[in-house]
């Protein structure tokens, strides 16, 4: 089993649309949760972090968290063109101050 | 905004030779790590640093790489005897306290080993 699973796309959305991307993790001792935007030839960016149950918004972003089902999602409203990358979802491993561990990513395509 | 800075962006080299690849991490962030991503795939962890010593590396990180944080700025990544398999875009990151608090990429270099 796979240790973060993203589905990879491409997601496509009309501007101004709600984007809603998907997570999955396998370990259940995982505590902290993040988002990373990735454009193409960069290096990752963080967006959100979340490390309790629920939503968390920033902005146009929202992150919710269920460790029950081992899901994390990111919901963007208003979906801009400038939004359109890669977005990385990456899970701490169980010990503290280890690794994060990546998805693949899911890459999104917002259309103007 | 402080940022992780690594040079060069883009290295070339041959196969078999050594290579090293530099950062400067954010100067109040204690944590280090070094990831690649080959071209398509996924972003891998490599190695994590702390207190000077390594905390966690992956099954990638073999007897052919190395850390070493040889003042109290830089933080690099030695690749004794390159294979074609290395060619990879590797990135630095840096942390205020471990990965609770995600970390901060640099802007990676681009290794080519031909």
């Amino acid at each position: 089993q796979k240790e973060v699973e993203q589905n990879s796309g491409p997601l496509s959305v009309p501007e101004g649309a709600i984007a809603s991307l998907n997570c999955t993790y396998s370990d259940r001792g995982s505590q902290s949760f993040f988002w990373y935007r990735q454009y193409s030839g960069k290096s990752p960016e963080l967006i959100m972090s979340i490390y309790s149950n629920g939503d968390k918004e920033d902005g146009r972003f929202t992150a919710q968290l269920n460790k029950a089902s081992q899901y994390v999602s990111l919901l963007i409203r208003d979906s801009q063109p400038s939004d359109s990358a890669t977005y990385l979802c990456a899970v701490n491993k169980r010990k503290a101050g280890t690794a994060l561990i990546f998805g693949k990513g899911t890459t999104l395509s917002v259309s103007s | 905004e402080p940022e992780v800075t690594q040079t060069p962006s883009h290295q070339v080299t041959q196969m078999g030779q050594e290579v090293i690849l530099r950062c400067v991490p954010i100067s109040n962030h204690l944590y280090f790590y070094w990831y690649r991503q080959i071209l398509g795939q996924k972003v891998e962890f490599l190695v994590s640093f702390y207190n000077n010593e390594i905390s966690e590396k992956s099954e990638i990180f073999d007897d052919q790489f190395s850390v070493e944080r040889p003042d109290g700025s830089n933080f690099t990544l030695k690749i004794r005897s390159t294979k074609l398999e290395d060619s990879a875009m590797y990135f630095c990151a840096s942390s205020e306290a471990g990965t609770n608090y995600g970390y901060t990429f640099g802007s990676g270099t681009r290794l080519t080993v031909v």
